[in-house]
């Protein structure tokens, strides 16, 4: 399978603990996206790569997210302190510089107790 | 089974049936449009996209028409399956940046 892979699929974490996400996206594709999406809503941006430099972070995202792709293949999404409000799904998408459209994962999914 | 117009955040049709979703968009310098499909449990899967240069797109059994005087865009499903059943998003995008994705709409295909 040659799609965007993210790992885990589900987590169940305890309030205040920390988080992270793999996502491995398809390979010749230099563009790395996180969205967020609650039920009901659409997926919204959190931030995005293109190659190893982070171009972009939303508004919204709290000083306890923090995202990384060192080597401009595979990211990590690092929660820390996680809320309750920060149940979710995690989405990753992966797309070619110039053409927007995004080949997303199937998400990890996490639940904050 | 159609709904023209209005972006609503479900619809129901019949099988077979054509399906009109519909959905508003915010920014006027955004130059390019995706409907994506989502699908319990899955992520976004692409659908058609469109340029702002251009007021429809056709593709098997789907058209996507945008109309960029009042920043709407539809996306028709032509003989409506019940693989079609999913939640439909559209998103735009300004530049080379970032997508922003609209209020999905629930459709729901009744056999």
């Amino acid at each position: 399978d040659t799609g965007v892979s993210q790992d885990p699929r589900h987590k169940i974490t305890k309030r205040g603990q920390n988080v992270t996400f793999r996502c491995d996206p398809i390979s010749e594709h230099n563009r790395l996206y996180w969205y967020r999406q609650t039920l009901g809503q659409g997926p919204e941006f959190l931030t995005y790569f293109q190659n190893e430099a982070q171009l972009e972070k939303s508004r919204l995202l709290s000083d306890r997210f923090s995202a990384e792709r060192p080597k401009g293949s595979f990211s990590t999404l690092e929660i820390q302190r996680t809320e309750q409000g920060d149940s979710a799904m995690y989405l990753c998408a992966s797309s070619i510089q110039g053409w927007e459209k995004l080949f997303f994962g199937s998400g990890t999914q996490l639940s904050v107790l | 089974g159609e709904s023209v117009g209005l972006h609503l955040p479900t619809l129901s049709v019949q099988e077979g049936d054509n399906s009109i979703i519909n959905c508003a968009y915010s920014n006027s310098a955004s130059d390019y449009f995706i409907w994506y499909k989502q699908e319990s449990g899955k992520g976004p899967q692409f659908i058609i996209d469109i340029r702002s240069n251009m007021d429809k797109r056709q593709g098997q059994r789907v058209t996507v028409l945008l109309n960029k005087t009042v920043k709407h865009l539809s996306l028709q499903i032509a003989a409506t399956q019940p693989g079609d059943s999913a939640v439909y998003f559209c998103a735009e995008t300004f530049g080379a940046g970032k997508s922003t994705f609209g209020d999905g709409t629930t459709l729901t295909v009744k056999p």
